[in-house]
């Protein structure tokens, strides 16, 4: 079964960091390029970052640029969102899903307060 | 690339055709993809490339465009298609959506 799981989420305090992982499972994970996407509370959709099969082209978006970093480890089928500086306005569903849009994650809360 | 969809909600009844529209605030040619999020779950891709069914999503679904404007039809609104949808933007980084359509019961 083609799946994608989310986990790291919490409580923290504003200006502190937490680290989530999305574990692939089912498909070639290592040839697919992958986004992070967020919705506050009550809020749309906010696409968070990207990055390729190979790790070699990354984006972010503006609201996180300089405070997230996305990375991969294609030996573990793994996706990882490093949220350092954390604010009150990043709390939200964080959801892993390939590129294509085809597959996504259940999604992990992240709670911003103090 | 802004996307802005439009209605923000409708209220329509089953057996009802329902059409949602997405406009970009620069061409995209047809790279325009089309969600339905329901509470508490992911997004479930419907359309990708503008007009193309994912697979397993029923035919009552359509989608049609290019450029700068693009719609989203439901052919006979099931109880099931009660939910949220968005378009999002497949042309460029970062990759946009729209604010959502809430389509609610009438």
């Amino acid at each position: 079964e083609v799946q994608l799981v989310e986990s790291g989420g919490g409580l923290v305090q504003p200006g502190g960091s937490l680290r989530l992982s999305c574990a692939a499972s089912g498909f070639t994970f290592s040839s697919y390029s992958m986004n992070w996407v967020r919705q506050a509370p009550g809020k749309g959709l906010e696409w968070v970052s990207y990055i390729s099969s190979s790790s070699s082209t990354i984006y972010y978006a503006d609201s996180v640029k300089g405070r997230f970093t996305i990375s991969r480890d294609n030996a573990k089928n793994s996706l990882y969102l490093q949220m350092n500086s954390l604010r009150a306005e990043d709390t939200a569903v964080y959801y892993c899903a390939t590129v294509a849009g085809d597959v996504w994650g259940q999604g992990t809360t992240v709670t911003v307060s103090s | 690339i802004q996307l802005t969809q439009s209605p923000s909600s409708l209220s329509a009844s089953v057996g009802d055709r329902v059409t949602i529209t997405c406009r970009a605030s620069q061409g995209i040619s047809s790279y325009l993809a089309w969600y339905q999020q329901k509470p508490g779950k992911a997004p479930k891709l419907l359309i990708y490339a503008a007009s193309t069914l994912q697979s397993g999503v029923p035919s009552r679904f359509s989608g049609s465009g290019s450029g700068t404007d693009f719609t989203l039809t439901i052919s006979s609104l099931q109880p099931e298609d009660f939910a949220t949808y968005y378009c999002q933007q497949l042309n460029s980084y970062p990759r946009t959506f729209g604010q959502g359509t809430k389509v609610e019961i009438k």
